[in-house]
């Protein structure tokens, strides 16, 4: 049975510190993983990774995938508040099949 | 664009009833999905579709229903409801199956109460 587990579940940082998430997965036939954020409504696309060891970035947001050890991080550097949410990874396999982590809830003190 | 649009916004159905949640793109998005979500359970897959006329079962199939006819909908019906499908519905969609950046694009959830 696919599996996606997401650590920390929760945590809660000051602003200006650096995050880093967690998931790790276990997809019959992998295929990319996906990073959401997730604040009040819809998820929101963050980013798709492929391949394995090549950093994607975004701002203060960058996330790497190692398909060898079956895990992927995504790095939060000088968070801000607005970056509080809940973040979510979901690997997809090569029939399109997408299955989501529970995800890690992230609060920024200021 | 409208994007995934996603009726109702809310419904309330007593237990045993039936009803229908719509899903429609107009990007002409090949992939959709629907995933259902519960509080400290991030999102679980229910139903999917590559491309019209074909249908899968996720995670979480069990007393919903889909079909996919045209390209642009995608709706999940429940045939008798119950408390336990309580939940927040997303429908999702994807453009190309085959690219590797192609990512889902979310309609804004339907809530769903069931007395």
């Amino acid at each position: 049975e696919d599996k996606v587990v997401q650590s920390p579940l929760s945590l809660v940082v000051h602003e200006g510190d650096t995050v880093t998430l967690n998931c790790s997965y276990e997809v019959t036939n992998f295929r990319s993983l996906l990073w959401y954020k997730q604040e009040k409504k819809a998820p929101t696309f963050l980013f798709m990774l492929t391949s394995s060891g090549i950093e994607k970035k975004s701002g203060r947001l960058s996330s790497i995938l190692d398909k060898k050890e079956l895990f992927s991080i995504l790095n939060i550097t000088a968070t801000q508040t607005g970056d509080s949410a809940v973040y979510l990874c979901a690997p997809m396999n090569r029939d399109d099949k997408i299955i989501f982590g529970k995800g890690t809830r992230l609060h920024i003190l200021p | 664009n409208a994007g995934v649009t996603q009726t109702p916004k809310f419904q309330v159905l007593k237990t045993g009833q039936s009803m229908t949640l719509q899903c429609a793109q107009d990007m002409n998005h090949e992939y959709m999905s629907w995933y259902r979500q519960d509080p400290g359970m991030g999102l679980r897959l229910i139903h999917y579709s590559v491309g019209a006329g074909i249908t899968d079962q996720g995670e979480v199939p069990n007393g919903y229903n889909v079909s996919r006819s045209t390209t642009e909908d995608f709706p999940l019906r429940l045939l008798s409801a119950a408390p336990s499908q309580t939940s927040v519905y997303f429908c999702a969609s994807r453009e190309d199956r085959t690219s590797n950046n192609s990512p889902l694009h979310f309609g804004n959830g339907t809530r769903l109460t069931v007395t």
